[in-house]
């Protein structure tokens, strides 16, 4: 199983842009890296998902190096509502799978 | 709103009960997971069902019975649980798909808060 590390928490400003950084360095080949949001009592929510190269969305930005020990989630000028967990999972879909999360970041926008 | 519906949003039982969480999807998926949350930590995987079969079971304790009757639905079967069982449940699923599909991502409920007490 892929394990991931991520930094504990981050804070930033309104406005500006957070760049999140995931570390998983036994990712497997056929692995693809996905991104959740969660907000206090409520369910992990999908961000972003890739497998190499770049992947934009209406929400964020997942930049995949060429070796996919990493991968940075880019979330363009945060606002408030942007506070909440950041969880990267790497790892393959399906009912014989195991999709494990790692600890998470938490970021915190301030005014 | 989300397309996994969970209920009850909140359950309060007491050692000695039984009670069940449920949770249903309609978007066709045929992998479906039980995970648990306790405060401020990352949701912990416990059960996968593939195909209205078990395939993954995280060696959650027998007070933990899982059973999914159909496609749709996904339930969790609570028995002489303890205190530290309190916490906040959530329902997931997903395609379930070969090598060579596109990834479908988790989609999951809001979860049932549970304090057992």
């Amino acid at each position: 199983l892929a394990k991931t590390t991520q930094p504990i928490s981050m804070d930033s400003y309104e406005g500006q842009e957070v760049n999140i950084t995931c570390s998983h360095n036994n990712i497997a080949t056929n692995d693809y890296i996905t991104w959740y949001q969660q907000f206090p009592s409520q369910g992990p929510r999908f961000i972003i998902q890739g497998y190499k190269t770049k992947v934009t969305n209406e929400v964020a930005s997942l930049f995949i190096p060429a070796d996919r020990k990493s991968s940075t989630l880019s979330l363009p000028r945060v606002s408030l509502s942007d506070t909440a967990v950041y969880y990267c999972l790497v790892g393959r879909w399906g009912g014989y799978n195991k999709l494990i999360f790692g600890a998470g970041t938490r970021l915190a926008v301030h005014p | 709103d989300t397309e996994v519906t969970q209920t009850p949003k909140h359950l309060v039982m007491g050692m000695t009960n039984k009670k069940s969480l449920k949770c249903e999807q309609h978007m066709g998926h045929r992998a479906m997971y039980w995970y648990k949350q306790k405060a401020k930590k990352p949701p912990e995987l416990m059960f996968v069902y593939s195909y209205e079969k078990l395939s993954i079971n995280e060696s959650v304790p027998s007070r933990f019975s899982p059973e999914c009757p159909n496609s749709s639905l996904l339930n969790l079967h609570l028995h002489a649980l303890q205190p530290e069982d309190s916490a906040l449940y959530l329902c997931a699923s997903s395609h379930w798909g070969s090598p060579g599909q596109n990834n479908s991502p988790l989609h999951f409920g809001n979860g049932t808060r549970l304090t057992v007490t």
